[in-house]
C-alpha cells in the first residue's frame, strides 16, 4: 500500500483565490512528520510546511497552512490567495520516526495558477 | 552560497559508463540522501546515510552505488549506466527530526 496518496494529477486556480491540495497517508507509527514541499519548473526542492503527529494546532507559514486531521490520516495544503508563482508541483512527504526515519514522498500534484 | 551543491548539474553519459554524482553540504547535518526522481513516479530514495560510517540502501539501490567520505560529502556512482537511469537526481540533507534541505540537482541523460 502507498504510504503518500496525492490524488490530484493537476489543479487549475485563479490568482488570489485558495486552493487547497489533497494528501492522506498511511501509518501505524504513533510518532511521524508530514511535509510539503514546492517544486518550480525551475526544478528545485523548496521546503513550505511541518506538521508533527502529536502537534495540537495546525501548522502555518505565510499562506500555506496545513489542514491535519489525525483520525482521517489526512495532511491537506491550503494556499490562500494565490499568486502566479505559485505555479508549481507540490509534494506531500511522511517521515514516520520509529527506525530508521526516511522521508516517503507522494507522487506530486501541479498546480496552476491562472491571472 | 548554496547550502547543498551537486556537481555536475547536467550530465550526457553513454551505456556502460562510470559516472559520479557528488554532493556537499555546509548544513553541519549528519544525514544525507539520494533520491531520483521521474515524472509521475514522485522522489525514490536510492541510498541514504546517517553518520560517516552508516551506509543504508534505499527503496530503489539496484545499479547504484554511494560513498560517504567525510560528514559534508556524498557521492553518488553508477558502475554501468543504462537508460533507464536517465532522470533528475537529488541530495538531501537533514538532522535528526529536521526537514530535509535539498540541492539543486543533476540531470542525468544515459544514451
Amino acid at each position: 500500500a502507498q504510504k503518500i496518496t496525492q490524488t490530484q494529477p493537476g489543479m487549475f486556480v485563479q490568482e488570489k483565490e485558495a486552493v487547497t491540495l489533497d494528501c492522506t497517508y498511511d501509518t501505524s507509527d504513533p510518532s511521524y512528520g508530514l511535509f510539503w514541499y514546492k517544486q518550480p519548473s525551475s526544478g528545485e526542492m523548496i521546503f513550505l510546511i511541518y506538521q508533527g503527529s502529536y502537534d495540537q494546532q495546525n501548522a502555518t507559514e505565510g499562506r500555506y497552512s496545513l489542514n491535519f486531521q489525525k483520525a482521517r490520516k489526512s495532511a491537506n495544503l491550503v494556499i490562500s490567495a494565490s499568486q502566479l508563482g505559485d505555479s508549481a508541483m507540490y509534494f506531500c512527504a511522511m517521515r514516520e520516526n520509529s527506525g530508521y526515519s526516511t522521508l516517503t514522498f507522494g507522487k506530486g500534484t501541479m498546480l496552476l495558477v491562472s491571472p | 552560497d548554496a547550502d547543498v551543491t551537486q556537481t555536475p548539474r547536467n550530465r550526457i553519459t553513454k551505456t556502460g559508463k562510470r559516472i559520479m554524482l557528488e554532493c556537499s553540504q555546509t548544513k553541519g547535518h549528519d544525514r544525507m540522501y539520494w533520491y531520483r526522481q521521474d515524472p509521475g513516479l514522485g522522489l525514490r530514495l536510492i541510498y541514504y546515510s546517517f553518520d560517516v560510517k552508516d551506509i543504508n540502501k534505499g527503496e530503489i539501490s539496484d545499479g547504484y552505488s554511494v560513498s560517504r567520505q567525510a560528514q559534508a560529502k556524498f557521492s553518488l556512482s553508477l558502475e554501468s549506466a543504462i537508460p533507464n537511469q536517465t532522470a533528475l537526481y537529488f541530495c538531501a540533507t537533514s538532522s535528526t527530526y529536521g526537514e530535509q534541505y535539498f540541492g539543486p540537482g543533476t540531470r542525468l541523460t544515459v544514451t
